[in-house]
């Protein structure tokens, strides 16, 4: 079955402790990105990348890393986690980037305290 | 940079076709149209997208005006299970490929 999925689904942290929410798609998509999503705020994206090893700031990107070691796999890092960053984490893939319908996970709710 | 009206909610009965409205008056030629569903805090679902033309696919239909400046999301014959918030979103025709989110439109299915 065609998917994203995330790890962990919930995760509740302390503020400044390192943490990686990890992302994963079998459907061999180029395209990957993270967004955040908090109440009135809708969707905003924080990283992406289109391809291994290519990687770009989306329009909230402080506070945050990615990695793109393998076509599969998006992880996003949080060096020092802080309370503005408790919300609801989602991975997204496609299979090129622009004109192609993304794919979501499931989501991750952060809570950092 | 394009962006999109909708009302911030709607109700519809069930069994009822949902038309839920969209404006982006400031489209320009080559951005697509696209919309995506969010059920309760689930991750967004792609629904349709189209760029002139009205799209048909096994979920809805999307209709857009001859000038572009609006579209209306179609669901046939809605259910209950069809209770999101539903996104409509243009594209950036740049490089950096983003969908601009807004706020959607909550749409409820009354039984």
């Amino acid at each position: 079955e065609a998917q994203v999925t995330q790890n962990p689904r919930y995760l509740i942290t302390v503020t400044g402790k390192k943490l990686t929410v990890t992302c994963s798609q079998n459907m061999n998509h180029e395209y990957m990105s993270w967004y955040r999503q908090d109440p009135g705020l809708g969707l905003r994206q924080i990283y992406y990348s289109m391809n291994v090893e290519v990687t770009d700031k989306g329009d909230v990107p402080e506070g945050y890393k990615v990695s793109r070691k393998e076509k599969r796999n998006f992880p996003l890092i949080l060096e020092s986690p802080s309370p503005n960053q408790t919300s609801l984490y989602f991975c997204a893939s496609s299979a090129r980037q622009g004109w192609d319908t993304q794919y979501f996970g499931p989501g991750t709710r952060l809570t950092v305290l | 940079d394009a962006k999109t009206t909708q009302p911030p909610s709607m109700d519809c009965a069930e069994g009822r076709a949902a038309n839920l409205p969209c404006n982006h008056s400031t489209i320009s030629g080559n951005e697509y149209v696209y919309w995506y569903r969010q059920i309760h805090s689930q991750g967004p679902q792609y629904i349709i997208h189209g760029l002139k033309n009205n799209e048909t696919n096994e979920m809805a239909s999307l209709i857009i005006t001859e000038d572009r400046k609006s579209s209306t999301l179609i669901l046939p014959h809605a259910t209950l299970r069809d209770t999101a918030v539903y996104y409509c979103i243009v594209r950036l025709s740049d490089s950096n490929y983003q969908l601009i989110w807004g706020a959607g439109t909550k749409l409820i299915i009354k039984p």
